[in-house]
């Protein structure tokens, strides 16, 4: 079945560390996102990408960075320079067409 | 800048009894309106969309949602509310450049009773 898969499920880092967050998605689809989810909020967008080899970012890219070398992968990096980096992150993507968004179970970070 | 908003932060609905949730947005022009669903721990699953046509649109798992310009709503509605149907739910509007441009309210959380 076609889908997006991000991985780990729940991750846990100690302050100062780097963390990457997987997403992968056989849709065939060409744009991709990633969005912070934080209790009582709604997403908020951190970089997308519409095309292999470039991306954009979102209203909240500080302290992340991302690459887009394929296709089918977007993943995300969590650097030591976001302050506040304890949330739900999910990845989404969407076709050609572009009339709907469809998101990963999304990846819970969690930094002690 | 466009904005979206859900007054209501939880719900309790009876299981059987009806449901509406409430979306206001604030957008200049005819918006791309969403219905998201997310259950705990899981990603967002969309119930329904409306980008222009009929004002009243159905979605999956029974739900329908009617677009009200001169209110500038989108309430989502549901006749008979199942214990499964316990969850987040999520407006959101966009607008026809892509969805870099979609903004999600905060969304309100039903709980549903015996």
């Amino acid at each position: 079945d076609g889908g997006i898969t991000q991985s780990p499920k729940y991750l846990f880092r100690k302050e100062g560390q780097n963390v990457t967050l997987s997403c992968e998605q056989n849709l065939n689809h060409d744009a991709m996102y990633w969005y912070r989810q934080d209790p009582g909020q709604g997403l908020r967008l951190i970089y997308y990408s519409q095309i292999v080899n470039d991306f954009q970012k979102g209203d909240i890219a500080e302290g992340y960075s991302v690459s887009r070398e394929k296709k089918e992968s977007f993943p995300l990096t969590v650097t030591s320079a976001q302050k506040n980096p304890t949330a739900f992150y999910l990845c989404a993507s969407t076709g050609a067409e572009g009339r709907e968004l469809f998101f990963g179970e999304g990846s819970r970070l969690t930094v002690l | 800048a466009q904005s979206v908003t859900q007054p209501d932060i939880h719900i309790t609905v009876s299981e059987g009894a009806s449901l509406e949730l409430r979306c206001n947005y604030s957008y200049g022009a005819t918006p791309y309106l969403f219905w998201y669903v997310q259950s705990p721990g899981q990603g967002l699953q969309l119930l329904l969309k409306y980008f222009s046509g009929d004002t009243l649109v159905q979605g999956i798992k029974g739900f329908e949602a009617e677009f009200k310009r001169s209110q500038s709503s989108f309430n989502l509605r549901k006749p008979s509310v199942h214990w499964s149907d316990a969850a987040e739910y999520f407006c959101a509007v966009g607008r026809n450049t892509g969805f870099q441009k979609l903004v999600f309210g905060t969304g309100t959380r039903l709980l549903v009773s015996p």
